[in-house]
């Protein structure tokens, strides 16, 4: 169910910019796409979430392409505790209205 | 961000019993209320959805005579995993999201629920 494709892992230095790249190419007009992280053990964090323009907020900044089949999270200054699983997740149409169906992921890993 | 409390946060049965994991949304009125499993090394698979006063809503696959969801008030949501077995054994983890009216768009997590069953 899920709709969105990532990278299974990346390595960034810590005080860069991390790009994670997500593909959403099958994506609808009115679905969003949202991106949360989980670090080990923990329940998932929202990050930020975006239709058509670009967000951004305290945490991240999130690039959605004009023709919106794929995006880019990115956080501006990684840190080591930045280290995660991030998931990007097209919003999807349920019974009770929308739901959240995870993907795989992409395992970010922060590097000093 | 809102905050969602799940209790408890760890939990050790034997296999046949059954255990309740709840879910409450501590500063606002969750109208729907997600459940979710996670095997290690996995991402999360979503097992129901239920809206406040309602029956919930399974996955393909998810036994609904086995876990039992109740979500009886805005704010309180639990799952009854029944005659646990060692297979039962996972992290179980739920998300609340508001009313279309609240202007909250997404929800939020838990923190989870790592069940062992022996």
């Amino acid at each position: 169910d899920a709709k969105t494709t990532q990278p299974t892992s990346m390595d960034c230095a810590e005080g860069r910019a991390a790009n994670l790249p997500c593909n959403h190419s099958t994506i609808s007009g009115n679905e969003y796409v949202y991106w949360y992280r989980q670090i080990h053990s923990q329940g998932p964090q929202y990050i930020i979430h975006g239709l058509k323009n670009n967000e951004t907020n305290e945490m991240a900044s999130l690039i959605i392409t004009e023709d919106r089949k794929s995006s880019t999270l990115i956080l501006p200054h990684a840190t080591l505790r930045d280290t995660a699983v991030y998931y990007c997740i097209v919003r999807v149409k349920g019974e009770y209205g929308n739901k959240l169906v995870f993907g795989a992921g992409t395992i970010l890993r922060v590097k000093s | 961000g809102a905050v969602v409390s799940q209790h408890p946060s760890r939990v050790i049965c034997k296999s046949g019993t059954s255990v309740k994991i709840e879910c409450r949304s501590l500063d606002f009125q969750a109208t729907t209320m997600f459940w979710y499993r996670q095997f290690p090394k996995q991402s999360l698979m979503l097992m129901a959805t239920s809206n406040e006063g309602s029956k919930a809503t399974y996955e393909q696959g998810v036994e609904k005579d086995k876990f039992l969801i109740n979500h009886a008030s805005l704010t309180l949501s639990t799952l009854t995993v029944t005659s646990a077995h060692p297979e039962d054994s996972s992290f179980y983890i739920c998300s609340a999201r508001a009313g279309a009216h609240s202007g909250f768009t997404e929800a939020f997590f838990g923190q989870g629920t790592r069940l062992t069953v022996v």
